[in-house]
């Protein structure tokens, strides 16, 4: 079975600092595989998505941005944090070429203080 | 990005009572899909919806893709207590991208 890893669980982190968040994905080949942010326990708000390696899609303009090194490895980064990067960063997969359904890492709690 | 129309914003509701939530769209989707998100944690998948009038269960939730694709509803029978928390509509066009409603939170009075 397919199961997704989200590390580390919870980080706090002083304005300025860089970031790295990584995912990983068993149990399946090529999937697609997304990054999401999400503010005070609503609204998942896509941040990139990826549809193979070294293919990123971003959605929204910020000091962030992803790679994927190899097929089931996602990581988000920053250069310098900013007090608004804090939230719940979602890592999620559906399977390659179109999958339907979508599913969802543990999160990881940022504060950037 | 688009964000989907979800309804009501939150509910509290006795035990044993039972909860309908919906979903709306401006555009045509080919995939709705309903979560539950527990505080802390990521969403779970509870259904997935493919065909449009589809009707789908799971245990005590019944979802359903809405007839002309631009809705869908979850209904959940006979509350208890661990229903409690976020519930989350999404819907894709394409299989690609993810478009999510703005979540139901739930309280389920003992």
């Amino acid at each position: 079975s397919q199961t997704i890893h989200q590390w580390p669980a919870t980080l706090v982190q002083p304005v300025g600092s860089p970031l790295s968040l990584e995912c990983t994905v068993e149990g399946t080949s090529n999937p697609n595989l997304y990054w999401y942010r999400q503010a005070a326990g609503r609204g998942l708000q896509l941040l990139f998505y990826s549809v193979g390696i070294g293919q990123i899609s971003s959605e929204v303009p910020q000091n962030l941005s992803a790679s994927r090194p190899q097929d089931r490895q996602f990581i988000l980064s920053s250069k310098k944090l900013l007090l608004s990067d804090s939230g719940f960063y979602l890592c999620a997969w559906t399977g390659g070429g179109g999958g339907y359904e979508q599913y969802f890492g543990p999160g990881t709690r940022l504060t950037v203080t | 990005g688009q964000q989907l129309n979800q309804s009501p914003q939150s509910m509290f509701i006795q035990e044993g009572e039972d909860v309908s939530m919906n979903c709306t769209s401006s555009s045509i989707f080919n995939t709705w899909l309903w979560y539950k998100q527990d505080p802390g944690e990521g969403p779970v998948l509870l259904i997935a919806l493919y065909k449009a009038g589809e009707l789908t269960s799971n245990g005590r939730l019944t979802a359903q893709f809405g007839i002309t694709r631009k809705d869908s509803f979850l209904n959940i029978s006979a509350s208890i207590p661990s229903d409690v928390g976020i519930y989350f509509c999404a819907g894709t066009p394409t299989g690609n991208q993810f478009y999510f409603g703005t979540g139901t939170s739930l309280t389920v009075i003992p």
